[in-house]
């Protein structure tokens, strides 16, 4: 069955990059676009970026230049690069897949923006 | 940059009520409409797609409507495992935004 888990580190210090990792199973990222979604605790829900099942890819504007989405298809593996990190980028990251609708989650993780 | 403008923020509701939220956009997304459920320690529960798709499994007392930049997500006898968050999501065309939610409360 299609499932997506993300992985990586729960705390990061401010000024420092963050890495993420969404392993997929159950589907083809060739055939299908995986989205990066960010939830700050008790907000809503802002959509980072995609990478398409051709391999391009898009981000909000209000992340582009600090976001980068990239894919290793052959190990079914989705990743987050994102630069600068302030307090403000503390949230539960998720990784999504779909187009007309998400209808695969991950479970989320939390990062923690913190020194 | 499209904006997605949920309203109200929130809602309380009785069980057995009928209760409508709203998303207005602020350029013509067509049908390009998504709403999920959203309940606390929870990742998100796709409800609807194109504006008016049931999605698989999601209850028929749920209904989605709208065209254009005027959507509207209508429950239908509230239950009360529908207390959550609601939000509207812009699909297909990137940037694939979210509105800012509609909490729903059971009274």
């Amino acid at each position: 069955q299609v499932q997506l888990k993300e992985s990586g580190p729960g705390l990061v210090q401010p000024s420092q990059t963050l890495s993420l990792t969404c392993t997929v199973s159950g589907f083809s990222l060739t055939s299908n676009s995986v989205s990066w979604v960010r939830q700050p605790p008790g907000k809503g829900l802002e959509w980072m970026g995609a990478i398409w099942s051709g391999g391009s890819t898009d981000y909000n504007s209000a992340l582009k230049s600090r976001l980068s989405i990239s894919r290793d298809t052959s190990k079914s593996q989705v990743f987050l690069k994102m630069n600068s990190l302030q307090t403000e980028d503390t949230a539960i990251y998720f990784c999504t897949r779909g187009l007309w609708g998400f209808a695969y989650w991950g479970q989320g993780t939390l990062v923690t923006v913190s020194s | 940059n499209i904006v997605m403008t949920q309203s109200p923020k929130s809602m309380s509701i009785s069980v057995g009520d009928r209760v409508t939220m709203n998303c207005k956009a602020s350029q013509n997304v067509g049908n390009n409409i998504a709403w999920y459920q959203q309940k606390p320690g929870q990742s998100p529960k796709l409800l609807i797609y194109y504006a008016s798709n049931r999605y698989t499994g999601v209850p028929d007392r749920f209904t989605g409507g709208g065209y254009g930049t005027d959507f509207t997500l209508t429950i239908n006898s509230v239950q009360a495992e529908d207390a959550a968050f609601y939000y509207c999501q812009r699909i297909y065309n990137s940037p694939l935004t979210f509105g800012s939610g509609t909490k729903l409360e059971i009274k």
